[in-house]
């Protein structure tokens, strides 16, 4: 499986700033995700990270909010804008494995907490 | 309303003990996988099953797949305070979509 590396691990923001987070694979993927995790809660699917053109947004997130970049197959950033406590979650990245049966791989959090 | 339901939402027992966590939906999934995450960590792909009525084993953990594709559960046989954690059922839909539906989650404590 590939191995998934998020910066930053954690941060503590301003509320009305913006943050942006970074997910590096360590080889080339098809498909990319962003998931939010709140406090004790399971996982939400953000989007998803399209190479070379615009993310597929979940119903209940807009791009303006959380802006994607995808440049290539092995990076992909995400931001999360004009923050308010509400916003404060874990924030994941995951990658699809290779064998055909939907399995997906965890990078290890990025833990964001606005006050 | 949550598509994947997973039951109990928490359990914490004594070491030894056996339990089951089960995952359910009204909806049909192409295929199913059982994460496990720990604090400060992603979630950990623990097995896919993609077969009606298949039934995997990986050491004292026993996943099985409903027959319909709609369900599926997760036992622990004499659990240990490593499996202390938190379990998540995640499934594709049959739509042929890629991205995932998380279940709720079940939250395990594993008493020593």
């Amino acid at each position: 499986s590939a191995v998934i590396s998020q910066k930053p691990s954690r941060d503590i923001c301003q509320r009305g700033t913006s943050l942006t987070i970074q997910c590096q694979v360590d080889s080339q993927v098809t498909m990319m995700f962003w998931y939010r995790q709140q406090p004790g809660q399971s996982l939400t699917l953000i989007a998803t990270a399209n190479q070379g053109s615009e993310a597929t947004y979940e119903s209940g997130f807009v791009i303006d909010k959380f802006p994607i970049s995808r440049p290539n197959l092995t990076f992909s950033t995400l931001t999360v804008s004009n923050m308010s406590p509400e916003d404060s979650s874990i924030y994941l990245c995951s990658v699809t494995g290779t064998g055909g049966r939907f399995e997906q791989y965890f990078g290890p959090g990025t833990r964001l907490t606005v006050t | 309303t949550q598509l994947l339901e997973q039951s109990p939402q928490f359990l914490s027992i004594q070491e030894g003990e056996n339990l089951t966590v089960y995952c359910n939906s009204s909806s049909v999934f192409s295929s199913l996988q059982w994460y496990r995450q720990e604090p400060g960590e992603g979630p950990v792909l623990l097995v896919t099953v993609v077969t009606g009525g298949e039934v995997k084993k990986l050491k004292r953990l026993t996943f099985q797949f409903g027959d319909a594709r709609k369900d599926s559960s997760l036992h622990i046989t004499a659990a240990q305070p490593g499996d202390t954690g938190l379990y998540l059922c995640a499934g594709a839909l049959d739509t042929g979509r890629r991205a995932l539906t998380f279940g709720s989650g079940t939250r395990l404590q594993v008493q020593p």
